[in-house]
């Protein structure tokens, strides 16, 4: 099994919608959680990390679920600008594991 | 401040040619790390390091080898490239592997 799964997607959504998706990891010791942004061909960046109580930036809210091993992100108000693929990390005795990322494609 | 630089961008080996990946980052920062992203799959974690002098394996550390005798550089070596090893790699550094982890623009590598 893999540690960190999500849905490959791809979510095609118009501009202005909302989109939601999720991501399991199966060590229930796990530390540490985070979004990554990744525009095709390029490095990965951070988007945002994921805390116990949930937390938002801007039109991206990130929750995270420990008795059921999920992280999910949600992103209101769709830009153009967000269509990337979002890979989620997750962290445990210095070792980093991603899924393989969730596409997103924002159409006008 | 240049970041995470990674050379060379791209590279095309022959099957049992050895080679370097250089990695290097002028952040100060204490943990490095190497990751191969092959299509539909997620980056795989090498080889880290936390601090210079310490290496450790990570997910998929066979054929690769690494040294850290620097806090700036990380370098990966292949010693005898094979076909399975074509891929995109990335390094990346952070102050710590909980810290947010800036990558490299990444080598993307084909062995025929």
């Amino acid at each position: 099994r893999k540690e960190v799964e999500q849905d490959p997607g791809p979510f095609n959504v118009p501009e202005g919608a909302t989109v939601a998706f999720n991501c399991t990891y199966s060590n229930s010791a796990s530390q540490s959680f985070f979004w990554y942004r990744q525009d095709c061909r390029k490095e990965p960046k951070l988007l945002m990390s994921v805390y116990s109580s949930g937390n938002e930036d801007g039109r991206f809210t990130a929750q995270l679920n420990r008795a059921s091993q999920y992280i999910s992100l949600l992103i209101r108000d769709s830009k153009l600008s967000d269509s990337a693929t979002y890979l989620c990390v997750v962290s445990n005795d210095y070792k980093l594991s991603f899924g393989a990322g969730t596409t997103v494609t924002v159409r006008a | 401040n240049a970041g995470v630089t990674q050379t060379p961008k791209f590279q095309v080996l022959k099957t049992g040619q050895s080679m370097t990946l250089q990695c290097a980052q002028d952040m100060n920062h204490e943990y490095m790390s190497w990751y191969r992203q092959d299509p539909g799959m997620g980056l795989r974690l090498i080889h880290y390091s936390v601090g210079a002098g310490i290496t450790d394996q990570g997910e998929v550390p066979n054929g690769y080898n690494v040294s850290r005798s620097t806090t700036e550089d990380f370098p990966l070596r292949l010693l005898s490239a094979a076909p399975s090893q074509t891929s995109v790699y990335f390094c990346a550094s952070a102050p710590g592997a909980e810290e947010t982890q800036y990558f490299g623009p990444g080598t993307r590598l084909l062995v025929l």
